[in-house]
């Protein structure tokens, strides 16, 4: 089974600063998903990627896949209280058919 | 188009007791995926089910089990409750996106704790 790291686990900053979380691996993936959950609910899609060197934006969000699609990581400008919760990798396997391995999060809390 | 169902929101069991979770996926979608969630272990795998039939399976004892039926509607069994059973139960449907990618899409979850 292929195995996704994050980093940082847990993040607190100030509103207005910026922040990047990444999501590494050993392993390949065919794609690599970012979601965001609030406590009490479930993970919700932010964003796909799946060619190398690959970049999204969504709104002050920034996610890039990495050249050799192993790694990827999710940059934020000027935080808000907002961006607040738990921030989820998940890569999906190329061997395995059509299954997801999620990493283990990382709890963003945004200060006003 | 509707998102994914799951019903109940929250439960409580006692040890030993069993439990039936109920899981709506977005229509069209025929894959559903169940997880486990708990503070320490992060999302855990626990099987998939694809047109009624269980394409991948987690680590997970047998007490846990599966189905899907015919509508693409599923549910997921927990047999003999233990304390760390006690967890939030995800489920959600899945697709491939407009670019490509296996992209997941989760219904609120069902808060089990056993006492």
């Amino acid at each position: 089974t292929q195995l996704l790291e994050q980093s940082p686990q847990f993040l607190s900053i100030q509103e207005g600063e910026n922040l990047t979380v990444y999501c590494n691996s050993s392993s390949v993936f065919s794609s690599l998903q970012w979601y965001r959950q609030e406590p009490g609910e479930g993970p919700v899609l932010l964003v796909t990627v799946v060619t190398g060197g690959e970049v999204k934006k969504l709104k002050r969000l920034t996610f890039q896949f990495g050249d050799a699609r192993k790694d990827s990581s999710l940059h934020i400008t000027a935080a808000q209280p907002g961006d607040t919760g738990l921030y989820l990798c998940a890569g999906e396997e190329v061997q395995g058919a059509q299954k997801l391995v999620f990493g283990q999060g990382t709890r963003l809390t945004i200060n006003p | 188009k509707a998102g994914v169902t799951q019903t109940p929101r929250y439960l409580i069991k006692t040890r030993g007791q069993q439990v039936t979770l109920s899981c709506s996926p977005i229509s069209g979608h025929r894959s559903v995926s169940w997880y486990q969630q708990t503070p320490g272990q992060g999302l855990q795998f626990l099987f998939e089910y694809f047109s009624e039939t269980q394409r991948n399976k987690g680590n997970f004892p047998g007490r846990f089990s599966g189905r899907q039926f015919s509508n693409s509607r599923s549910e997921m069994n927990v047999s003999t409750l233990e304390l760390g059973d006690s967890a939030l139960y995800l489920c959600a449907s899945s697709s491939i996106g407009l670019a490509g990618g296996y992209e997941q899409y989760f219904g609120p979850g069902t808060r089990l704790t056993v006492t």
